[in-house]
């Protein structure tokens, strides 16, 4: 099993572009997440889905949107990209208790 | 407010040795979990114990154990023997409804040879 898989690995945007961020699951996993991680600030959850169609907002929402349309994948969206997004994003799925969780290997992006 | 607090930036440890890294928390729901994750160099997050709320003993795996003091809301990471291999960045998390994690801004841990 591939587990989680983040697509890109590594991105580069200029200020206003727009991307997404791909992350797919192979374990019929119900909850999904995306973090971001800074320097010296840890993981900080952005969005989350407890199931297909779902969505609701974590700690940084804010210039993100999310989608869930299907079960196995769960999509992170930047429509107009900042310096500030420049973080490295982590997907993480989880089937239900504390001994599922699964991350993926992360995307670092850097908006200049 | 923060959550999850570690207040030890970076840590150096001698080979063999065992090292303590600190974690406390702030929740008022009865019902939680407390995580230890590894984070090395090429980035990706390995999960190392797992402690519930309502669990009598203190987590142990392998070298791994938690010190878990519920009354003074602390969940230290006890790593013994330490290897090379050790040398990592190690967050504290904490679990919460829709088993959401919310993260410490972690400890660095470098083992001298």
């Amino acid at each position: 099993n591939a587990g989680v898989t983040q697509t890109p690995k590594f991105r580069v945007l200029k200020t206003g572009q727009s991307m997404t961020l791909l992350c797919a699951q192979d374990m019929n996993h119900e909850y999904m997440y995306w973090y971001r991680q800074d320097p010296g600030m840890g993981l900080r959850l952005i969005h989350y889905s407890v199931g297909e169609g779902t969505t609701a907002k974590g700690e940084v929402p804010d210039g993100y949107n999310v989608s869930r349309l299907k079960k196995q994948n769960f999509l992170l969206g930047l429509e107009s990209a900042a310096p500030s997004q420049t973080s490295v994003y982590f997907c993480a799925s989880n089937r239900g208790g504390p001994y599922g969780y699964t991350f993926g290997s992360g995307t670092r992006l850097t908006v200049v | 407010a923060q959550k999850i607090t570690q207040t030890q930036p970076g840590m150096f440890v001698q080979e063999k040795e065992a090292v303590t890294l600190d974690c406390t928390y702030d929740t008022s729901d009865p019902s939680y979990g407390l995580f230890w994750y590894k984070q090395p160099s090429s980035g990706e997050m390995i999960f190392l114990i797992y402690q519930g709320s309502y669990d009598q003993q203190n987590a142990t795996e392998g070298r791994y154990s938690l010190n878990f003091q519920k009354a003074r809301k602390s969940a230290n990471l006890v790593i013994s023997a330490s290897q090379l291999g050790d040398s990592a960045m190690y967050f504290c998390a904490m679990r919460e409804e829709n088993d959401k994690l919310s993260f410490g801004a972690g400890t660095t841990v470098t083992v001298r040879a």
